[in-house]
């Protein structure tokens, strides 16, 4: 099965830097790769997706680039602020369920 | 346009106990995917049913755990004899549904937090 790998599992930047989570996936069927946003005690939230078709997707301040040779794919926060900080969890999907990595808990300082 | 649904938001149980959890999907959502979230821990994919029937419970634990999704009414992750390691964040999710080769993204409801004492 699917198995993903999430780093780092703690990150700390100033507000106004960027963040970078980096995840790696092991079966190259997968070709459905979102993010999710978790606050505590919260829901995830989607709050962006590529499929395997697109090397790179912009929303705002936040990124995602895909490298299918090299099984990984990355998060790319720019002009973090406060409220970015929060539990983020990667996912890969074929056909069926996602498969999580194990989340990164990003801390923004003011 | 509701979104995903889930009851109760917390329950509490003794061991041995049943545990019984609903998830609404959001409208014109046929697939749910149940999913479990251990403290400090990411999420585990537990079951992806649709209407009548269940696609891959590869993540079930074999004994004690079972779900349904009726044609009528909420998916159900039923959970019977608890013991404490059961005691977690059970997530539900929905999606419409799934386009060929590809895959379609998953809202989370708010989960059913359970206990067991």
């Amino acid at each position: 099965g699917e198995n993903v790998e999430q780093h780092p599992s703690t990150l700390s930047v100033q507000e106004g830097d960027s963040a970078v989570i980096k995840c790696t996936y092991s079966d190259s069927a997968s070709n459905y790769f979102p993010w999710y946003k978790q606050e505590l005690g919260k829901r995830p939230q989607l709050i962006i997706d590529i499929r395997s078709n697109v090397g790179e997707k912009k929303d705002q301040r936040i990124a995602v680039t895909l490298n299918k040779t090299a099984k990984h794919f990355s998060l790319h926060i720019t002009e973090t602020q406060p409220e970015d900080s929060a539990v983020y969890f990667c996912a890969a999907a074929g056909r069926r369920a996602l498969t999580f990595g194990s989340g990164t808990r990003l801390q923004v300082q003011p | 346009n509701a979104g995903v649904m889930q009851n109760p938001r917390h329950l509490v149980r003794r061991r041995g106990q049943e545990a019984r959890l609903r998830c609404s999907p959001m409208k014109g959502h046929s697939h749910v995917y149940w999913y479990r979230q251990l403290p400090e821990e990411g999420l585990k994919f537990m079951v992806y049913l649709q209407k009548e029937n269940i696609i891959d419970e590869s993540g079930m634990p074999k004994e004690r755990f079972s779900a349904e999704f009726p044609k009528e009414g909420p998916s159900i992750l039923r959970i019977q004899q608890v013991v404490r390691g059961d005691s977690a964040a059970y997530f539900c999710a929905s999606s419409p549904r799934v386009r060929d080769d590809s895959y379609n993204e998953q809202f989370f409801g708010p989960g059913t937090r359970l206990t067991v004492l």
